[in-house]
């Protein structure tokens, strides 16, 4: 059963430095999301992705954050200056049209130094 | 703000035992998941529905759209059950975006 994937699985990284998280989508899947989970709490929308462009992102996705299909089939999520609040899973998600469920990946725990 | 409340917080049963897991949401909704997440964080899709009651095995979901009520039934529990249960929905003002709003999930402890 096809299934969305993503890496790594964990990632630590010291205060400042840039991540990339990656994620492999359904391979014919044309929505994409990236959530957030802090440990604890619930999850959080971060960002929309469909047709190449963002369609919608939460006011936690500010300029330190940006998404990119690069190759039509990764799809990845960069934080360029890390904070030690950015510690969290992050969730990949995709589906493949607007009324269809959405699929999880296993999520990236990232700590942040 | 457009909330989804679920309750109880906590759950603790003994194996064999009916589960009820409910959510509540404050405004109109396009479709309501049930997820379920386990210990080591990863996130599975248990249900997508928009009206009436979807059944996969020994779990039950219901939604009541008037009412904005939705509850999540396990019957026979068992150990394995044991999660968080997360309901998710789509806001019908959601737009073209379909992104999801979590509720913050319901711990189910079934002991053996």
């Amino acid at each position: 059963e096809p299934e969305v994937t993503q890496t790594p699985s964990h990632q630590v990284t010291q205060m400042g430095q840039e991540v990339i998280l990656r994620c492999v989508p359904i391979s014919n899947h044309l929505y994409f999301y990236w959530y957030r989970q802090i440990l604890g709490q619930k999850v959080e929308f971060l960002v929309s992705f469909y047709n190449n462009e963002i369609s919608e992102k939460s006011e936690i996705f500010d300029d330190q954050f940006s998404v990119e299909r690069p190759d039509g089939s990764n799809f990845t999520l960069k934080i360029r200056s890390t904070k030690l609040e950015d510690s969290a899973m992050y969730f990949c998600a995709s589906k493949q049209g607007p009324n269809n469920e959405q699929f999880f990946g296993p999520g990236t725990r990232l700590t942040v130094l | 703000k457009n909330e989804v409340e679920q309750s109880p917080q906590n759950l603790t049963a003994q194996e064999g035992e009916f589960i009820t897991i409910n959510c509540s949401y404050s405004v109109g909704i396009s479709a309501l998941h049930w997820l379920q997440q386990h210990p080591g964080g990863g996130i599975v899709s248990l249900f997508m529905l928009s009206s009436g009651k979807k059944k996969h095995g020994r779990l039950i979901a219901t939604i009541n759209i008037q009412e904005k009520h939705s509850s999540l039934h396990i019957t026979a529990s068992h150990p394995r059950d044991s999660a968080v249960y997360i309901c998710a929905v789509r806001w019908n003002s959601g737009g073209s975006n379909y992104k999801l709003t979590f509720g913050k999930g319901t711990l189910l402890t079934v002991n053996p």
